[in-house]
């Protein structure tokens, strides 16, 4: 399989505990990025990197989340000191950086659940 | 500002019927593009089409046709014959350069024998 493939599929932890999430991308993509996603409500965008450098972040991400992309390939989003609202599902995402628009595509995300 | 809006939160079908999801969007960008994505209950959003802005013509895919209007802001997506692996929340988002993809709150379709 040739997409994009994102692990663990699901977690449950504990509020106060610290998860991370992994993304690998489709090989030949340069950008990579994460969204979330709750119940009823469409994909909202965390972060996005361009090979290793993370260029823009959303307000969404706060201070407990942190996404690294370490050497352009595969990257983690780390949430620190869990709370109960970080329950969503987490998604990847990677493209090609064209000029002329470029389609983004998604794994299958990973549904996290804070009790 | 950017926004998507997908006025139809449900909808509900008996297969064979056509259905249209309406998607209305707003941006000030005269470049952009817009995107349809098909999200089945495994969660996995689908990619199906992008549309750029200087091209309206409509597409049409075997079932599916889409029709872009940027006289009324609007990017509809119709099924025709709908058939029940249909069944699935389907995504309408917009993304102009510089920004990332927005989406719409999505409209959940049901296809029912």
């Amino acid at each position: 399989d040739t997409g994009v493939s994102q692990n663990p599929r699901h977690k449950i932890t504990k509020r106060g505990q610290n998860v991370t999430f992994r993304c690998d991308p489709i090989s030949e993509h340069n950008r990579l990025y994460w969204y979330r996603q709750t119940l009823g409500q469409g994909p909202e965008f965390l972060t996005y990197f361009q090979n290793e450098a993370q260029l823009e972040k959303s307000r969404l991400l706060s201070d407990r989340f942190s996404a690294e992309r370490p050497k352009g390939s595969f990257s983690t989003l780390e949430i620190q000191r869990t709370e109960q609202g970080d329950s969503a599902m987490y998604l990847c995402a990677s493209s090609l950086a064209i000029s002329g628009g470029n389609t983004i595509y998604f794994g299958e995300g990973s549904w996290l659940t804070v009790v | 500002a950017q926004k998507v809006t997908q006025a139809q939160t449900e909808i509900s079908v008996v297969e064979k019927e056509d259905v249209t999801l309406d998607c209305v969007y707003e941006t000030r960008d005269t470049t952009y593009y817009l995107f349809w994505y098909k999200q089945p209950p495994s969660g996995e959003l689908v990619f199906l089409i992008r549309r750029n802005s200087f091209d309206e013509q409509n597409e049409i895919s075997g079932r599916y046709s889409w029709n872009f209007q940027k006289s009324t802001s609007s990017f509809n997506f119709t099924i025709t014959a709908s058939q029940v692996v249909d069944s699935a929340v389907y995504f309408c988002a917009l993304r102009s350069p510089g920004y990332a993809l927005n989406f719409g709150k999505g409209t959940s379709l049901l296809v029912t024998p």
